[in-house]
C-alpha cells in the first residue's frame, strides 16, 4: 500500500520567513495531493491541493509543488505569520479513495 | 451550511466495553470515511462507504471494528470490547460523490480514552 514519509517533524520560523515543509509518497498510482492545518483539538482543514497533472499550485501565501518522477511534494508558506502556527498533514490518494497522511509537522512561528 | 458533525465528542469508556460514535456527514454527500488519528500522528484509515455501500474496510484494527451507514447517510462506528489501544481520537470525513480527488471534509472528532 502507500506510504507517506513527511519532514520535519518541528519546524519553527521567525515570523515573515518562509517555511517548507516535504513529503515523499512510495505509490506511482497516487494522482491527488492535499494539505491539511490542524490547530489543537480541532478538525484537519484543507489548505491546498494538487492533481497529478500538475506541478505547483500557489493561493495567495501557500504554494505546492509536485515531481511526479522523484514521487516527492512539498508545501511553501511565505510571509509566515502567527496564525500559521498549527500540525501540517500531507496525504496521497492512489487507486482506491482512501487517504495515507504523513506523520505531521509541527509548526511556531515566533514572533 | 452545516458541516460534518461527530458526536459524542469525549467519550471515556472501561476496558472491555462496547462503545458507538457517530458521524453526520455533510448533506448530500456520497462518500464517507472513518480515521483514528493516535496523539501525536496523522489520521489513519480505518474504512469508506459509498451511499450505503462500505467498499473498504482493510483499515479495520480487528475485528472488534465495525461500521455501518445503513440508510447511505448517517455513520456509525462500533467498537467492542474495548481496549487501552483503542484510545484516540475517531475522525470522520465526507465528500462530494465517489470519484476520486474530491475534497473531504472532517469533524471535530471523538476522542475515545479506554481506561
Amino acid at each position: 500500500g502507500e506510504n507517506v514519509e513527511q519532514h520535519p517533524s518541528t519546524l519553527s520560523v521567525q515570523e515573515g520567513d518562509s517555511a517548507v515543509i516535504k513529503c515523499t509518497y512510495s505509490d506511482s498510482a497516487s494522482n491527488y495531493f492535499p494539505w491539511y492545518k490542524q490547530e489543537l483539538g480541532k478538525r484537519p482543514q484543507l489548505i491546498i491541493d494538487i492533481r497529478s497533472n500538475v506541478g505547483e499550485k500557489k493561493d495567495q501565501r501557500i504554494a505546492v509543488t509536485l515531481n511526479k518522477t522523484a514521487k516527492h511534494f512539498s508545501l511553501h508558506i511565505t510571509e509566515t505569520q502567527p496564525e500559521d502556527s498549527a500540525v501540517y498533514f500531507c496525504a496521497a490518494r492512489g487507486g482506491g479513495n482512501k487517504l495515507t497522511f504523513g506523520t505531521g509537522t509541527q509548526l511556531k512561528v515566533e514572533l | 451550511g452545516a458541516g460534518v458533525s461527530q458526536s459524542p465528542r469525549y467519550k471515556v469508556a472501561k476496558r472491555g466495553q462496547d462503545v458507538a460514535l457517530r458521524c453526520d456527514p455533510i448533506s448530500g454527500h456520497v462518500s464517507l470515511f472513518w480515521y483514528q488519528q493516535a496523539l501525536g500522528q496523522g489520521p489513519e484509515f480505518l474504512t469508506y462507504f459509498q451511499n450505503e455501500a462500505q467498499l473498504d474496510k482493510s483499515g479495520l484494527p480487528s475485528d472488534r471494528f465495525f461500521a455501518e451507514r445503513p440508510e447511505g447517510s448517517v455513520s456509525t462506528l462500533k467498537i467492542q470490547r474495548t481496549q487501552q489501544e483503542d484510545s484516540a481520537v475517531y475522525l470522520c470525513a465526507s465528500s462530494t460523490s465517489g470519484r476520486p480527488q474530491q475534497e473531504q471534509f472532517f469533524g471535530p472528532g471523538t476522542r475515545l480514552t479506554v481506561l
